[in-house]
């Protein structure tokens, strides 16, 4: 069964605080995605990784940066949060290669930004 | 701008009616189209997905309905259950090209008992 853990459920930061929200999975996938979450514009992608140390934008990357040192683990990095930050972060994985389009979802963590 | 634009928002169902909830794409290179649903304090999960070579997908009570001339699929839900209570979103993707999924604003789905 795979298992995507994200370090936080909920957590409350100050404007200008540099927030690191981590993401790990436990099936040696290669694709790993950052995600927000808000009311009505679904899922949109922040930034991707398919490799280690290798790192792709998404479509809104303005004000997060992302660091995947290790296969299993993906860093979001807010590196000063803002109030227009708050959200919910979704962590993924997926693994590479034919018919594997299917991504494997953590339990998200709720960002509050005062 | 959304690529994939869904709606309803939001619906609410009798329990035992039937949930509908569409989605349409302007992407004409998308070639596989998941639904996912998620549960509160979950994270989505694939429920259905459906390629363009069929025009139908069916699993249980869930059906995906595809019109490719259209660019539109639709979830359908049969005799729904309070348990389906859920926020379904549908994606699309190009199929393996790095498995990118775009994904719909999301539909809140209440099933009344």
């Amino acid at each position: 069964d795979v298992k995507v853990t994200q370090s936080s459920r909920y957590l409350v930061k100050r404007t200008g605080e540099k927030v690191f929200l981590e993401c790990v999975q436990d099936m040696d996938h290669e694709n790993m995605f950052w995600y927000r979450q808000d009311p009505g514009l679904g899922l949109r992608l922040i930034y991707f990784s398919y490799d280690v140390k290798m790192k792709e934008k998404g479509d809104i990357p303005e004000g997060y940066s992302v660091s995947r040192e290790k296969k299993e683990r993906f860093s979001l990095i807010l590196e000063s949060a803002s109030t227009n930050q708050t959200s919910m972060y979704l962590c993924a994985s997926s693994p590479w290669g034919f018919g594997t389009d299917t991504q494997y979802f953590g339990p998200g963590t709720r960002l509050t930004v005062l | 701008q959304q690529q994939v634009k869904q709606s309803p928002q939001s619906l609410i169902v009798q329990k035992g009616g039937i949930s509908i909830i569409n989605c349409a794409y302007e992407n004409t290179a998308f070639d596989y189209f998941p639904w996912y649903q998620q549960f509160p304090g979950k994270g989505p999960a694939l429920l259905i997905a459906i390629r363009p070579d069929v025009s139908e997908k069916k699993e249980g009570r869930f059906t995906i309905s595809f019109n490719k001339s259209a660019k539109q699929f639709s979830l359908h839900i049969m005799d729904s259950q309070p348990g389906d209570s859920a926020t379904y979103f549908c994606a699309a993707t190009v199929h393996n090209a790095g498995n990118m999924l775009t994904f719909g604003g999301g539909t809140r789905l209440m099933v009344k008992p």
